[in-house]
């Protein structure tokens, strides 16, 4: 079965601090790849993805997203947070042809002004 | 466009009754999904619609969850007798459908609270 696990439900950083969340899937086949953020009072919104291509994805913000195939895993990665990037960030998995996409948990970030 | 548009955003109900949640997703897109989040559990895919076809149910919890497409524009969820633990936020999505082109635009959310 098709699962995603993110490493860590919680994470509090201060502004400028580097910034690295996890994120593991279980899926046999080909797939895409997501991270979407959730701000305070806001919708779900996609924050990067990959398909194909440079395994080093950008996205929205100044984050990026590295795919690496033989570790399963797309961890999304921030040079300096600012204050702003408090939010939830949850990393999906989309099997390719299947339309069917799986979150993880999710990671609530809160960075200290 | 205006989105994908979920009503209400707030239901407070009593254990054991009918709540009926509501979604309209953006005009063209052939796929639509209903998510749930909980503190617990995360955001669980519940069920999947393509073409208002239900392509994976799996996720829905228990027979007293249905979900209907009738037409490309507008889906439900029904929960029928509600319970203290069916309080969460219920996501609506939607998707073109297209293979490797499946970025979900979610609407706003429709935060659930059975007393």
């Amino acid at each position: 079965a098709q699962s995603v696990s993110q490493h860590n439900h919680h994470v509090i950083l201060s502004e400028a601090a580097s910034l690295e969340l996890g994120c593991n899937y279980s899926y046999g086949g080909t797939v895409n790849l997501f991270w979407y953020v959730q701000y305070p009072g806001q919708h779900l919104q996609l924050l990067l993805k990959y398909f194909s291509g440079d395994p080093l994805v950008k996205g929205i913000k100044g984050f990026e997203a590295e795919f690496i195939k033989s570790k399963f895993s797309f961890n999304l990665r921030k040079p300096s947070v600012q204050w702003s990037d408090t939010a939830e960030y949850f990393c999906a998995v989309e099997n390719t042809g299947g339309f069917k996409t799986i979150f993880g948990a999710g990671t609530r970030l809160f960075v200290k002004a | 466009d205006a989105g994908v548009i979920q009503s209400p955003r707030h239901e407070v109900t009593e254990m054991g009754q009918e709540v009926t949640l509501r979604c309209k997703p953006i005009s063209g897109h052939n796929s639509l999904f209903w998510y749930r989040q909980t503190m617990m559990r995360g955001l669980e895919l519940l069920i999947y619609f393509n073409n208002n076809v239900p392509i994976d149910d799996s996720g829905m919890p228990e027979d007293r969850f249905s979900a209907k497409m009738p037409n490309a524009s507008f889906s439900t969820l029904k929960i029928q007798p509600s319970e203290p633990r069916d309080s969460a936020v219920y996501f609506c999505a939607s998707t073109p459908g297209r293979s490797g082109a499946n970025v979900l635009t979610f609407g706003a959310g429709s935060r659930l609270t059975v007393l």
